[in-house]
C-alpha cells in the first residue's frame, strides 16, 4: 500500500523554541494533506486540511500563527509548532490522500520541556 | 492544570470470537467511510472503506456495514486475534465542505482480545 513518512517521530525541545514535522508521501501525489492531534486516549482531532499550492483550512480553535501548514509540492506538507510551550506536547499525525483512500503518517510526538 | 480526557469505550471479547465495533456518523451528507486501527504509539492504520452507494463490503476477515437510516457504521472483525487489539476508529468523509476531502473521526474503540 502507498506510504507516508513522517519526521521526526519524536522530538523534545524547549519551551519557547519552534519545531516542524514533515510529512512526506512517497509513491503518490497527495492533493491533500490532513494534520490531526491527539491526546492520550482521545481520538484524532483534525486541526487543519491543506491542499496543494494553497493556504490551509484551520479547525474552529486552532491557532493558524502557532500551527503553520505549508503544503508547497503535492508529496510534502509541514507543521511548525511556533514558540512551542509544555501544552504542546501531544502525539502529532498527519494524513495524506490522493484519488484514494488516506494514509497517515506514524506520528510525532512532541514534548515540550 | 490537569486536563479532562476521554475514556475510550472499551470491547473485550476472547480470542476466536467475532467482534461487532459500532460507530454512530451524525453528517447525512457523508459519501465515504473508513476504518482505522491504531495500535499503541503508532499511526492509524487503514483497514476497510466504504462508500454511500453500498451497504456491506468484506475483507480479509472484516466486513463493514453501512446503515444510512440511522447513520450507523460497524466493524465486524471475524476469529478475532491478540494481534486485533487496539483502538478502532471510524471516520466519516465530509463531502459537502468547500475544503474538498475532509476526514472527520469518531471517538474510538478499544478492542481487547483475550488469550
Amino acid at each position: 500500500g502507498a506510504v507516508v513518512s513522517q519526521h521526526p517521530s519524536w522530538v523534545i525541545c524547549k519551551s519557547g523554541t519552534s519545531v516542524k514535522i514533515e510529512c512526506r508521501s512517497l509513491d503518490f501525489q497527495a492533493t491533500t494533506m490532513f494534520w490531526y492531534r491527539q491526546f492520550p486516549k482521545q481520538s484524532l482531532m483534525l486541526m487543519a486540511t491543506s491542499n496543494e499550492g494553497s493556504k490551509a483550512t484551520y479547525e474552529q480553535g486552532v491557532e493558524k500563527d502557532k500551527f503553520l501548514i505549508n503544503h508547497a509540492s503535492l508529496t510534502l506538507s509541514t507543521l511548525t509548532v511556533t514558540s512551542a510551550h509544555p501544552e504542546d506536547s501531544s502525539f502529532y499525525i498527519c494524513s495524506a490522500r490522493g484519488a484514494g483512500e488516506a494514509f497517515f503518517g506514524q506520528g510525532t510526538r512532541l514534548t515540550v520541556v | 492544570g490537569e486536563s479532562v480526557g476521554l475514556h475510550l469505550p472499551t470491547l473485550s471479547v476472547q480470542e476466536g470470537d467475532n467482534s461487532i465495533i459500532n460507530c454512530a456518523y451524525s453528517n447525512s451528507a457523508s459519501d465515504y467511510f473508513i476504518w482505522y486501527k491504531q495500535e499503541s504509539g503508532k499511526g492509524p492504520q487503514f483497514i476497510i472503506d466504504i462508500r454511500s452507494n453500498m451497504d456491506k463490503r468484506q475483507g480479509q476477515r472484516v466486513t463493514v456495514l453501512l446503515n444510512k437510516t440511522v447513520k450507523h457504521l460497524s466493524l465486524q472483525i471475524a476469529a478475532t486475534q491478540p494481534g486485533d487489539s487496539a483502538v478502532y476508529f471510524c471516520a466519516e468523509n465530509r463531502g459537502d465542505n468547500n475544503a474538498g476531502n475532509m476526514l472527520t473521526f469518531g471517538g474510538g474503540t478499544r478492542l481487547m482480545v483475550k488469550p
